[in-house]
């Protein structure tokens, strides 16, 4: 049965930053592009970022763009969010999936979900 | 950057009742739309991908249409279990996507 289990989530002070994981099991993880994927309490879906199957193409939401970097590692099949300079409107619960492509940078549908990390922003 | 909307945002209709959402593209995304389901404390679910194909697992109750700019979700015969937000995601650059502002199904 395949699995996506987030972790790393918490309370953390506006500028600070956080790390959240996302570890799969069940599937050939290596071979699908991933996502983060956020929603703030009581709001609507919002992408955040996904990485190709390599990990050598790397795409972000505007909103988080030079504050987030997504990586991977394979060997481990966990996917990573380092969230830097983090900001209260970054609070969310965040959600990894996985893109249905496989061995290709996205095909752009997201077919299996985690159950996600909650990231709370405050001093 | 494509910007989705959807409508309405919130909609009650009776056990057995067709239901229609539906949403528009900012620009032409040919097929490149999906559409999920999200239950109440539960992570989203894929249900129609490429606008109009049904993932597997998902009754034939549910229809998605549409092309261009213009999609739509039927749900056909409303069961108590499709209380849900229904989302649809555009993904026709692949570098970015964009999901619509969400549409909170309930029963009468």
């Amino acid at each position: 049965q395949a699995l996506l289990v987030e972790s790393g989530g918490g309370v953390v002070q506006p500028g600070r930053s956080l790390r959240l994981s996302c570890t799969a099991s069940g599937f050939a993880f290596g071979r699908n592009p991933m996502h983060w994927v956020r929603q703030a309490p009581g709001k609507g879906l919002d992408w955040v970022a996904i990485i190709s199957y390599d990990g050598t193409r790397k795409y972000y939401a505007n909103s988080v763009r030079g504050r987030f970097t997504i990586s991977r590692d394979n060997s481990k099949n966990t996917v990573f969010l380092q969230m830097n300079k983090l900001r209260s409107e970054d609070a969310a619960l965040y959600y990894c999936a996985r893109d249905e492509g496989r061995g290709v940078a996205a095909a752009g549908t997201l077919d299996l979900w985690g159950q996600g990390t909650l990231v709370s922003v405050s001093s | 950057d494509i910007q989705m909307t959807q409508s309405p945002s919130s909609l009650s209709a009776s056990v057995g009742d067709k239901v229609t959402i539906t949403c528009q593209a900012s620009e032409d995304i040919t097929f490149f739309l999906n559409w999920y389901q999200q239950k109440a404390g539960e992570a989203p679910k894929l249900l129609i991908y490429d606008a109009s194909s049904l993932q597997t697992g998902v009754p034939s109750r549910f229809r998605g249409s549409g092309s261009g700019t213009d999609f739509t979700l039927t749900i056909s015969n409303l069961q108590p279990e499709d209380i849900a937000t229904y989302y649809c995601q555009q993904y026709h650059d692949l570098t970015t996507y964009t999901f619509g502002q969400g549409t909170k199904l309930g029963i009468k």
